[in-house]
C-alpha cells in the first residue's frame, strides 16, 4: 500500500527558517513532490525531486533519500505569505494504463508569526 | 493563475439534484485529472483522462460521472449525491500522464445538503 506521513500543524516565527519533513512508505518510486497550497486556493508546484540530495529554489530547497524514504522541505527567510498547507505528493511507480498517479499526504498547515 | 479554471467555484445542492462541475485548461496539455480534498484528508484522485480516453478510475460511486468532450474540457456530473461528498473538488492537467507535474485549478467548493 501506500503511505506518506507529514505533521499535521507547525508554527514558526517571520524572518526564521522551518523544516517540514515527509516520509514515505510506496510501493516503487518515481519521484517526489512538494505542492502550496494558501487555503481557498489551488496546490501550486514547488519543487520535484527524484534523485538522492538537495535542490535549492530560491527560499525554498527540497531535500530526498530515497534508501530513507524521507524528503523534506525547507523554507528559509519566512515571510507571512508562506502562511499555507504544504503538500507531499509521491509518485509511487507506473500504475499502468499509461498513468502515473500521485499519492499525496494530508499536508502541513504552517503557520508564519510576527 | 495556473492556466486552469473551475466553474462553479462554489456550490450548494439538495440531495436529489443533479449539477456539474467543469474545468477547463489553456496549456496544451493532453491529461486532464480529478481529485477530492476533504478536510483532514490527503487529496484523493478520483478520474485520470489521457486524450480524452479515461485511463483510471479510483472505485468511485457511480453518482458521480465524468465526461472529457476535448483535450481541453473535463467535467464532473453529479446527481443523488450524499452529504459525506461535500468537499473540495479540484481539477488539474499534465502535458501527459507520463509527466508528473501537475498544475491544478482553484477547486469547486461543494455542500450537500
Amino acid at each position: 500500500g501506500q503511505n506518506i506521513d507529514q505533521p499535521t500543524e507547525m508554527t514558526a516565527t517571520e524572518g526564521a527558517i522551518v523544516q517540514i519533513n515527509c516520509t514515505y512508505q510506496t510501493s516503487g518510486f518515481n519521484g517526489l513532490f512538494w505542492y502550496q497550497q494558501h487555503a481557498g486556493e489551488a496546490p501550486t508546484f514547488l519543487s520535484y525531486n527524484v534523485l538522492d540530495g538537495l535542490e535549492e529554489k530560491g527560499r525554498f530547497s527540497s531535500f530526498l533519500s530515497r534508501s530513507k524514504g524521507y524528503s523534506y522541505l525547507l523554507l528559509k527567510e519566512l515571510q507571512m505569505k508562506d502562511s499555507a498547507s504544504y503538500l507531499c505528493a509521491v509518485s509511487p511507480a507506473y500504475s499502468g494504463a499509461g498513468s502515473y498517479q500521485l499519492t499525496f499526504g494530508k499536508g502541513t498547515k504552517l503557520s508564519v508569526i510576527p | 493563475e495556473t492556466g486552469v479554471t473551475q466553474t462553479p467555484r462554489h456550490l450548494v445542492m439538495g440531495m436529489t439534484n443533479k449539477k456539474s462541475l467543469k474545468c477547463e485548461q489553456h496549456l496544451g496539455h493532453n491529461a486532464m485529472y480529478w481529485y477530492k480534498q476533504s478536510a483532514k484528508k490527503p487529496l484523493e484522485l478520483m478520474f485520470v483522462y489521457s486524450l480524452e480516453e479515461r485511463v483510471e478510475n479510483n472505485s468511485v460511486p457511480s453518482r458521480f460521472s465524468p465526461e472529457c468532450p476535448n483535450s481541453s474540457h473535463l467535467f464532473l456530473h453529479l446527481h443523488t449525491l450524499q452529504p459525506e461528498d461535500s468537499a473540495l473538488y479540484l481539477c488539474a492537467s499534465s502535458q501527459d500522464t507520463q509527466e508528473n507535474e501537475q498544475f491544478f485549478g482553484p477547486g469547486t467548493r461543494l455542500t450537500v445538503l
